[in-house]
């Protein structure tokens, strides 16, 4: 299974863009980069998910690096709700698809 | 919608002991995919099932199981308890199953305790 690295923990302030970087210079074509967060005392929650493009959702951009060993989640106003970890996740279909979550960043926010 | 429902929330047994933890999918639902969290190891992959079928597993022994019911709700049991069974455990409910791009919806998970 590929793995991902991240950093253990960042930090941001409150209204400031945030940038999550995570390095996957072992993923195979057929793996699509996928974001998880984890609030405190809840189960993961889905952030947003990419192949070869820059992917928007309405929580979060997801910038891919041209030779797609590395990816940016980019949150763009950081609240003190983002506070979470974060997990990048290489999901290959072909393989069953299954969910391998790295230790993941733990993004505080300041106001 | 409802979301999915993991019961029981917070649970405590003894070394030796069985047990056995709930997970109702959101409505529709098909997937259903069971993981352990830990201090040590983090988030990991038990097994997922899809439509009353075991169709990818991860590497845990035998003591641990599941199955699926027809109206999709999913069950997990451990057995002969250890100590390093204590965990959260999480289940996630797909519309399709994890061989696809589909996003998972997490419960908020059961907390084992082992003494």
């Amino acid at each position: 299974d590929a793995k991902t690295t991240q950093p253990n923990s960042m930090e941001s302030n409150e209204e400031e863009p945030v940038h999550l970087p995570c390095n996957h210079s072992t993923i195979s074509g057929t793996d699509y980069i996928h974001w998880y967060r984890q609030l405190p005392s809840q189960g993961p929650e889905y952030v947003i998910h990419g192949l070869t493009s820059n992917v928007n959702n309405r929580m979060a951009s997801l910038a891919i690096a041209e030779d797609r060993k590395s990816s940016t989640l980019i949150l763009h106003r950081a609240t003190l709700r983002d506070a979470a970890v974060y997990y990048c996740i290489l999901k290959n279909d072909n393989q069953g698809g299954k969910l391998i979550f790295g230790q993941g960043t733990e993004l505080s926010v300041k106001p | 919608k409802a979301g999915v429902t993991q019961t029981p929330r917070y649970l405590i047994k003894t070394r030796g002991q069985q047990v056995t933890l709930s997970c109702s999918p959101i409505s529709g639902h098909r997937s259903v995919s069971w993981y352990q969290q830990t201090p040590g190891q983090g988030l990991q992959f038990l097994f997922e099932y899809f439509s009353e079928t075991q169709r990818n597993k991860g590497n845990f022994p035998g003591r641990f199981s599941g199955r699926q019911f027809s109206n999709s709700r999913s069950e997990m049991n451990v057995s002969t308890l250890e100590l390093g069974d204590s965990a959260l455990y999480l289940c996630a409910s797909g519309s399709m199953g994890l061989a696809t791009r589909g996003e998972l919806f997490f419960g908020e998970g059961s907390r084992l305790t082992v003494l």
